[in-house]
């Protein structure tokens, strides 16, 4: 058990529909990371959050936005929903410092299975 | 662009017998890399990083990797093989400007009895 949760486990929609995937890291962690492995694309990064801040963004589409609170968890929300948004999407939290030097693991959790129909 | 490869989709090694997962790196100024591992329905799980120093890194699990400049490489490695080690291994390096990770595709290892 990595420590990170992520609800829910599974979430099955339908195309055109939103979707919010909430993520609770390690406890101490200030840096969220969100993720998403489909077959097609392998595991790609999207987003980094830390202290509640945006830090570093990757292949996320305008469609996806995410935040942090501050309890530290954080939300990535999916709209305008797509057959091709079919994937599973992890959330990972480090405890590194939120700057270039920091070379923490970042620990992951179970993920979230979204299923568009 | 900086990138890590897994050249190889699947490694097939009998239980017992030593393995090794490959993986190449391309990337600018030092390399930050990381081996994690996914368990069937599990997220990934942190195996060992090489940040910089000894050449030889220890991990979780009995793995340990092999750095070596000269090839850009740092392939894991393992001893002896348990059929509990069948899984989908990946190497990521570190971007050190936003600390995000990049992965490889991934490289399945079948151990059989």
């Amino acid at each position: 058990d990595s420590g990170v949760t992520q609800t829910p486990k599974h979430l099955i929609t339908a195309t055109g529909q939103r979707v919010t995937l909430r993520c609770s890291p390690r406890s101490g962690d200030l840096s969220v990371y969100w993720y998403q492995q489909s077959l097609d694309q392998g595991l790609q990064f999207l987003i980094q959050y830390y202290n509640g801040e945006e830090r570093a963004k990757g292949n996320i589409l305008e469609r996806f936005s995410a935040q942090q609170f501050p309890d530290l968890h954080s939300e990535l929300n999916l709209s305008s929903l797509e057959l091709g948004d079919s994937a599973l999407y992890f959330c990972a939290s480090s405890a590194n410092t939120g700057t270039s030097g920091s070379y923490n693991e970042q620990f992951f959790g179970p993920g979230t299975r979204l299923t568009v129909l | 662009a900086q990138s890590v490869a897994q050249p190889e989709d699947q490694v097939n090694v009998a239980e017992g017998n030593p393995l090794t997962v490959k993986c190449t790196y391309s990337v600018s100024g030092n390399p930050y890399l990381f081996w994690y591992v996914q368990y069937p329905n599990r997220g990934l799980q942190f195996l060992l990083k090489y940040i910089t120093g000894d050449n030889l890194v220890k991990g979780s699990y009995g793995f340990e990797a092999e750095f070596n400049k000269s090839q850009t490489s740092l392939h894991l490695k393992k001893p002896s093989a348990l059929v509990s080690d069948s899984a989908l291994y990946f190497c990521a390096f570190l971007h050190n400007a936003g600390n995000m990770l990049t992965f490889g595709g991934g490289t399945r290892l079948m151990v059989k009895p």
